[in-house]
């Protein structure tokens, strides 16, 4: 299947910096990526959903300030944690598609840990 | 909302052993319904799926049936394999959206498989 690929894997960053993920679709054009997070013992939950060169739309209770989504190409989805704080720390995980009706491709996640 | 449930785990088991990992779901239509598995360092994959009631999706040995009268889509394997030993989610994703649009995930339950 098609590659998503997310970096970092990991992450620990300062309570009050910002940390920038990253999600490149490799052999394929995502026209839509969406942004998941998963707290201990919960569900993936998405956060926003974008399509290239449009806005993010973001899910009820997800601060647009605080998550920023940039989707400027077919390949490249950035979201980016600004002041970060202890209960940001969560599992991102990023999935992109190609069209309406193909599947999603999922990226391997990053565990954020603020300190 | 739509909601999905799933076993709690690890569920561990010896190789060969039949495997069962319970899931229901709530949804206000008619959803499809999804195992996505997700391997150590890697990104989620789309197991099996299903689209209406009664269809059963299947894929490496896995078989889930979508039970509309019990709302459930339970994941089985008849002879679980040490490579089996994985995370697995089960979703369902809003009627009428496509494949893979904007999904619902359950918790997710690890599978240890011993020699």
């Amino acid at each position: 299947g098609a590659v998503v690929s997310q970096h970092p894997s990991r992450v620990i960053c300062k309570s009050g910096t910002s940390v920038k993920i990253e999600c490149r679709s490799l052999d394929f054009q995502a026209t839509t990526m969406f942004w998941y997070r998963q707290f201990p013992k919960q569900s993936l939950m998405l956060m926003a959903t974008s399509n290239e060169g449009s806005k993010a739309t973001y899910e009820q209770g997800v601060e647009k300030d605080k998550f920023l989504i940039n989707h400027a190409s077919l390949t490249l989805s950035t979201l980016t944690v600004t002041s970060a704080h202890p209960e940001d720390s969560s599992f991102y995980i990023c999935s992109g598609k190609g069209g309406l009706n193909t599947e999603a491709f999922f990226g391997q996640g990053t565990r954020l840990t603020v300190v | 909302g739509d909601s999905v449930t799933q076993m709690e785990g690890p569920v561990t088991l010896s190789e060969e052993a039949f495997l069962t990992i319970n899931c229901t779901y709530t949804a206000t239509g008619y959803p499809s319904l999804f195992w996505y598995v997700q391997y150590p360092g890697e990104g989620l994959q789309l197991l099996l799926k299903a689209t209406k009631a009664d269809d059963k999706g299947s894929n490496k040995g896995f078989e889930a049936t979508y039970r509309k009268e019990t709302t459930s889509f339970h994941l089985e394997k008849g002879s679980v394999q040490v490579s089996d030993s994985a995370v697995y989610f089960c979703a369902l994703s809003d009627p009428g959206a496509g494949t893979a649009s904007k999904l619902t995930f359950g918790t997710g339950t690890r599978l240890q498989v011993t020699l």
